[in-house]
């Protein structure tokens, strides 16, 4: 099994629905990450959990819902998405601790193509 | 606030030259430096990074970036490239001891390599 694992790796959707993403990380680490990545723009951090609590919520619309029920899944809910969030979903995880560690090393999935018509 | 600057958003070269990806960036504090790379329908996968020590640091895959303080500055080299190597290569820093965001990376926009035959 791979490190850090995303489903679906392609999903369209309309503005009205609700959809999930899926990410698991096969590394023992302690911290996760959802990144967004644009054509054009640097990745932008989302949301990061550590031990399962959220550690940081970047200015995310609410339209945007992470949810991490243990420390090997996170999920990124989402409903009535606008088509500017037509992007790439990438996840993260690191060892991280508590306390945080800026030197861990971040490991990601391949993403989740997401588009909203 | 950080900022990270990929000056070439394109770079083309024939197999076997040497590459240079340039990487500046902006902080007044220390800071800790990686270079990634995404390989196309693939998440991000870490180069190499500078935490301290020597300022010139090897990588995988033949790659290796020189930390340069003064210049503010992570430019990423590799003598003779493969067509192999043709992906986006993402250079992200964190600042030590900024306040108590666990794991904060800011990237750069990326820079396109293409190595042709």
């Amino acid at each position: 099994e791979t490190g850090v694992t995303q489903t679906p790796r392609h999903l369209v959707m309309g503005m009205t629905n609700k959809k999930s993403l899926k990410c698991e990380q096969h590394l023992g680490h302690n911290a996760m990450y959802w990144y967004k990545q644009s054509a054009k723009k640097p990745l932008e951090l989302m949301f990061v959990y550590s031990l399962e609590e959220r550690v940081e919520n970047n200015s995310v619309p609410s339209r945007f819902s992470p949810e991490c029920p243990n420390s090997s899944h996170l999920f990124l809910h989402l409903h009535t998405l606008q088509p500017e969030d037509s992007a790439l979903y990438l996840c993260a995880s690191s060892q991280g601790t508590v306390a945080g560690t800026l030197t861990d090393t971040q490991y990601f999935g391949p993403g989740t193509r997401l588009t909203v018509l | 606030a950080q900022s990270v600057t990929q000056l070439d958003s394109q770079v083309p070269v024939f197999e076997e030259a040497p590459v240079e990806l340039r990487c500046n960036y902006s902080s007044s504090v220390s800071v800790y430096l990686f270079w990634y790379v995404q390989y196309p329908n693939q998440g991000l996968q870490l180069l190499l990074k500078y935490l301290s020590g020597s300022t010139l640091v090897k990588g995988i895959n033949g790659f290796e970036a020189e930390f340069n303080k003064s210049q503010t500055s992570f430019h990423l080299r590799k003598p003779s490239v493969h067509i192999s190597d043709t992906a986006e290569y993402f250079c992200a820093v964190s600042e030590i001891g900024r306040g108590s965001t666990l794991g904060r990376l800011y990237f750069g926009r990326g820079t396109q390599l293409t190595v042709w035959p």
